[in-house]
């Protein structure tokens, strides 16, 4: 089963600021999810990723196969930022669902 | 992009009740819908995983006969939890699958059991 390690786990940081949340997963993996979650709860998928990188927005992803590791990037960060992102990968064949990070918790202050 | 809806999106239920939950894929055919569970706090957890036409294959742990999935059509999978209890109480997601692997989340459902 693919283990799945999300960082930092809670980050506070300044309006403005450049943001980056890293995901490493220790299986070989067809595919890679960034999600959003807000405080009610829904979820947004950013992201799918099985190469290279991504952009849209402020928001730009990137994976690396070879070394497991996917990093998600946000640009001039903005309060309404504020929420929980999650790493999330597809193993194998893609039989099974995903495997979740446990989340990145990210607060943007004014 | 691709849809895919919930619903409710919110439900306050008695114990002892059985609750509904839908998923649809709006604009696409979703062979293989998965259904999450997410604790307080937690990350989220698959439940089971449905095909279209076939039975739901479930995680260890998750009682089949308390939630009960049907995947009747390539648009449409339900959950029902049956004689909800208060540690029923959580937040229900699903994902679907369309044929090129691509996969969408739905909304979620934060199920409420008094």
């Amino acid at each position: 089963k693919n283990e799945v390690e999300q960082s930092p786990q809670n980050l506070t940081a300044q309006e403005g600021e450049f943001i980056t949340i890293n995901c490493s997963y220790s299986v070989g993996i067809s595919a890679l999810h960034w999600l959003q979650q807000h405080p009610g709860g829904g979820i947004v998928s950013l992201f799918m990723l099985s190469s290279g990188k991504k952009k849209h927005g402020r928001l730009i992803a990137t994976i690396n196969i070879q070394e497991k590791h996917s990093s998600l990037h946000i640009t001039a960060s903005h309060p309404r930022d504020s929420a929980v992102y999650i790493c999330a990968v597809l193993s194998g064949g893609g039989a099974d669902g995903l495997t979740f990070g446990k989340g990145t918790h990210l607060i943007i202050q004014p | 992009g691709a849809v895919v809806s919930q619903h409710p999106s919110r439900v306050i239920c008695k114990s002892g009740t059985s609750v509904k939950i839908e998923c649809r894929s709006l604009d696409f055919q979703a062979t293989t819908m998965f259904w999450y569970r997410q604790f307080p706090k937690k990350s989220l957890m698959l439940m089971a995983t449905s095909n279209e036409g076939s039975k739901a294959t479930y995680e260890q742990g998750v009682e089949k006969d308390k939630f009960l999935i049907n995947h009747a059509s390539l648009t449409l999978s339900t959950l029902t939890v049956t004689s909800a209890h208060p540690e029923d109480s959580s937040f229900y997601i699903c994902s679907a699958r369309g044929r090129r692997a691509e996969q969408y989340f739905g909304p979620g459902t934060r199920l409420t059991v008094t």
